[in-house]
């Protein structure tokens, strides 16, 4: 089936740094992968869309110089946290679509920024 | 505004009965719905879905209903296994469009 990686599983940073989260479709490739987040308790909020060439298609409220989101192939999307704050704190998940359009989801990435 | 709800958050089941999980939703562009299952620090794991030019689908134990009437949808899960246990989101997307809108969570215990 398909396989989605996202590296890494688990960050720590201080406040003010940029954390970098890759997520990589491992045995299919995906011209479009999306971007999530997810708080505590809550549901799975999509942050942005990532088209392999072309910018990405932000979603409503989110900050695209602060979420800087890079689909270099077809196989790999990048999101970077750049000086992240404390409230940046949360799971990040992204996902991958086939050519059958099925989405298949990654592990996600917990950040926690100090 | 939650365009996509799920009006219980936990829902406790004896193994071997039926699990029900509903949701709801507001937007009437939504015609395409899913169901995930996710365990913590973990992606969601699709699970089964369903278009809106049917009522009903079903897959093994699990079987997704589709009222577009009233804007509902359930997932039946049966019988319910140890294994079962996780959080379950529906979510929805208009027609043509990829984007997902989730729910906000099921939390389904399955008691031995």
């Amino acid at each position: 089936g398909a396989v989605v990686s996202q590296h890494p599983s688990r960050v720590i940073c201080k406040s003010g740094t940029s954390v970098k989260i890759e997520c990589r479709s491992l045995d299919f490739q995906a011209t479009t992968m999306f971007w999530y987040r997810q708080f505590p308790k809550q549901s799975l909020m999509l942050m942005a869309t990532s088209n392999e060439g072309s910018k990405a298609t932000y979603e409503q409220g989110v900050e695209k110089d602060k979420f800087l989101i890079n689909h270099a192939s077809l196989t790999l999307s990048t999101l970077t946290v750049t000086s992240a704050h404390p409230e940046d704190s949360s799971f990040y998940i992204c996902s991958a679509r086939d050519t059958r359009y099925e989405q298949y989801f990654g592990p996600g990435t917990r950040l926690t920024v100090t | 505004d939650q365009q996509v709800k799920q009006n219980s958050p936990s829902l406790s089941v004896q193994e071997g009965r039926i699990s029900i999980l509903n949701c709801d939703y507001t937007n009437s562009m939504f015609d395409y719905f899913l169901w995930y299952k996710k365990y913590p620090a973990e992606g969601p794991t699709f699970l089964i879905s369903i278009s809106s030019i049917k009522d009903k689908n079903e897959d093994g134990r699990f079987t997704v209903f589709l009222n577009k009437s009233a804007k509902h949808l359930s997932l039946h899960i049966v019988p319910s296994q140890p294994g079962d246990s996780a959080v379950y989101f529906c979510a929805a997307s208009p027609s043509g469009n990829e984007k997902l809108t989730f729910g906000t969570g099921t939390r389904l215990t399955i008691i031995p």
